[in-house]
């Protein structure tokens, strides 16, 4: 069974400034993916990024970035230059296995809040 | 934005009634989806579908049935509603590959009374 934790239930951080959004996964499976969203209050789900677990390099995406440790099975999601926008829920998601159609497992998602 | 639209997006209905939910992409994708949102849980899958005709349960598919006679179109209905299924009713779809994420609807925001 796959798993995703967030441990952040909320984080504030200043404008301008970098955040880390913490995301821990467990799978027995060595090919997976996984994925970060974004929903703002307005409640439609954003995709952000994507990293694979094969992948050599973190994944990047304008200000988005993905630490990926895969020996500690974390892929925290950096947000830098935080802007009043980027106020909303994150969440990790990941596919496992092989079948390119899999379903996600999301977690419970993290509550940023960008003060100005 | 992928072209997904679902209907309608309220609804407040009394527990006992039949309800269906229905989930419309442009997107010509093999792969679609029924999430439910609830504080404290996230996402959580209800059906897929990886064809027509071909659906699978996800994780809460008690008292939730699907169908998906068009690639287009996947309908998920509560045969009879009950109070612990209020929630938001996201859909979503997807392209062939284990890259590809999914691509989700606005959400329905269904009040069963």
């Amino acid at each position: 069974a796959q798993k995703i934790t967030q441990t952040q239930p909320g984080m504030f951080v200043q404008e301008k400034e970098a955040v880390t959004l913490d995301c821990t996964y467990d799978t027995s499976d060595p090919s997976y993916g996984l994925f970060w969203y974004k929903q703002p209050s307005s409640g439609e789900m954003i995709f952000l990024i994507y990293q694979g677990s094969y992948d050599q390099q973190n994944a990047t995406e304008g200000r988005y970035s993905l630490n990926f440790q895969k020996a500690r099975k974390s892929a925290n999601l950096v947000i830098s230059a935080s802007q009043l926008g980027d106020s909303a829920m994150y969440f990790c998601a990941m596919r496992a296995g092989e079948t390119s159609g899999s379903r996600l497992t999301f977690g419970e998602g993290t509550q940023l809040t960008v003060n100005p | 934005d992928a072209g997904i639209t679902q209907s309608p997006r309220h609804k407040v209905t009394e527990t006992g009634t039949p309800v269906t939910l229905r989930c419309h992409q442009t997107e010509n994708h093999r792969y679609m989806y029924w999430y439910r949102q609830d504080p404290g849980h996230g996402l959580r899958l209800i059906h897929y579908s990886y064809g027509v005709k071909d659906t699978d349960k996800g994780e809460v598919s008690d008292g939730y049935s699907v169908s998906r006679s068009k690639t287009e179109d996947f309908l998920l209905t509560l045969e009879s509603a009950t109070s612990s299924q209020t929630s938001v009713y996201f859909c979503a779809i997807s392209a062939w590959g284990r890259e590809q994420p999914q691509h989700f609807g606005d959400g329905t925001r269904l009040s069963i009374l």
